[in-house]
């Protein structure tokens, strides 16, 4: 069965400050897919960024980047230059590439920018 | 606006009653999945339809049930209601199996 661990409950940092949102994923197959999503204190889930399991170049969009490492079944995010609008919480999930295509969420980072 | 529709936003009710949560999909896409978010257990994954047809089942209750209809839109029928099923409840649909999820804003849902 796959897992997925955020265990940074909270984080709470200042505007302008960088930010490490840390996804540790627990799986059996080679093939699979990694979502991170947003909700925004108004509550609905925005889809950030989907990796397959067999592309490991990080990616960078704008102030968002992202850091998948096979190695050591991760997929953290970073805000670089953070802003209170990024105030959320982040959950990262996975999902598998056969089987019923179910993806599996942690229990989400809520992140706190302060201004 | 993410293309899937949940109806009502927000729901008060009382318990032992019984509500209807409303989806659609985003234009095209054939599989919904309902999910339900509560404080104390994160994003729990409920059920999922594909064309019409039931495709997974989650940590759902016997109290709940769901159905795709036609028209591909989905409702979440919750009976005998407690307490603790007061929650988020959303709703995601996928145009393959699962390629991408587009999430609904959710239907909160209170039981007093």
């Amino acid at each position: 069965a796959q897992k997925v661990t955020q265990a940074q409950t909270e984080i709470s940092v200042v505007e302008k400050e960088d930010v490490t949102l840390d996804c540790v994923y627990e799986t059996r197959d080679t093939t699979y897919y990694l979502f991170w999503y947003k909700q925004p204190p108004s509550g609905e889930l925005v889809f950030l960024i989907r990796r397959n399991s067999f592309d490991e170049q990080n990616e960078i969009s704008g102030r968002y980047s992202w850091n998948f490492q096979k190695s050591t079944s991760s997929f953290n995010f970073t805000i670089t230059a953070s802003q209170v609008v990024d105030s959320a919480v982040y959950f990262c999930a996975l999902r598998l590439s056969g089987g019923s295509y179910i993806p599996t969420f942690g229990r989400g980072t809520s992140l706190i920018v302060h201004p | 606006d993410s293309g899937v529709t949940q109806t009502p936003k927000h729901l008060i009710t009382a318990t032992g009653q019984r509500v209807t949560l409303r989806c659609s999909p985003r234009s095209g896409d054939l599989s919904v999945y309902w999910y339900q978010q509560s404080l104390d257990q994160g994003l729990q994954f409920l059920i999922q339809y594909y064309n019409g047809e039931e495709r997974a089942k989650g940590n759902i209750l016997e109290r709940f049930s769901a159905q795709q209809f036609p028209d591909l839109h989905s409702e979440l029928n919750l009976s005998s209601l407690e307490l603790g099923d007061s929650a988020l409840y959303f709703c995601a649909s996928s145009a393959s199996q699962g390629y991408g999820y587009t999430f609904g804003s959710g239907t909160r849902l209170t039981v007093v």
